[in-house]
């Protein structure tokens, strides 16, 4: 059973454009949100993070916006560079001790230049 | 302030042997957390100590195990090696036995033949 779906598998963005990739949970009892970047053969690395009280947040060219009633959540990359092209995860978990990171199966994003 | 830092970093073994990879945390962090990354997927969960003791645990069999040192460094260990147990194993670590906010090392690649 999978509690985070991710989509786009893949992404293409032209330089300059924005890169949205989107998640859904379902578990309810989840409250605390990431998005990690990955570059090929590098551990994850955390972007930006969000909690269930606030619908949106912002991080330089980096946006979560989080919708709790339809249990979804997303990333906006504004002003995409060539730098971005990574592998950006999705996550959710429970602020509970020894609880795990529940991530979603990642999105291959490709900035063109 | 030092990073999360694994080794080895590669490491090739052959079906059913066993291999010890380890871990040192992020400096001021009490929280260890393993996740195992397949090839074109996102981390799974595999276990989370929390000051020496076994803290939350994924769906993965005993022969998975683990030990957290005085020091806050940890080990993951696996018996009986099998081919699926090729793998990216990432190490995390975080502070109060929480999930939130967690730091990865680069990961250790292994590949059993």
């Amino acid at each position: 059973q999978q509690q985070v779906k991710q989509s786009p598998q893949s992404l293409i963005v032209q330089k300059g454009g924005i890169s949205i990739i989107n998640c859904a949970y379902e578990n309810t009892a989840f409250d605390y949100f990431p998005w990690y970047q990955q570059f090929p053969g590098k551990g994850p690395a955390l972007l930006i993070a969000i909690r269930p009280d606030v619908s949106e947040k912002k991080e330089g060219r980096f946006t979560i916006s989080f919708n709790k009633s339809a249990k979804q959540f997303s990333l906006h990359i504004m002003d995409s560079q060539p730098g971005d092209s990574a592998t950006y995860f999705c996550a959710a978990s429970k602020s509970q001790a020894g609880t795990a990171l529940i991530f979603g199966k990642g999105t291959t994003l490709s900035v063109s230049s | 302030e030092t990073g999360v830092t694994q080794s080895p970093t590669h490491l090739i073994k052959t079906r059913g042997q066993q291999v010890t990879l380890r871990c040192s945390s992020q400096s001021g962090h009490n929280t260890v957390s393993w996740y195992q990354q397949a090839l074109g997927q996102g981390p799974q969960f595999i276990f989370q100590y929390y000051r020496e003791e076994e803290n939350g645990r994924g769906n993965f069999p005993p022969r998975f195990s683990g030990l957290q040192f005085p020091n806050y460094s940890s080990e993951l260990n696996v018996n009986a090696l099998e081919l699926d147990d090729s793998a990216l194993y990432l190490c995390a670590s975080s502070s109060g036995g929480w999930t939130d906010t967690q730091y990865f090392g680069p990961g250790t690649r292994l590949t059993v033949l």
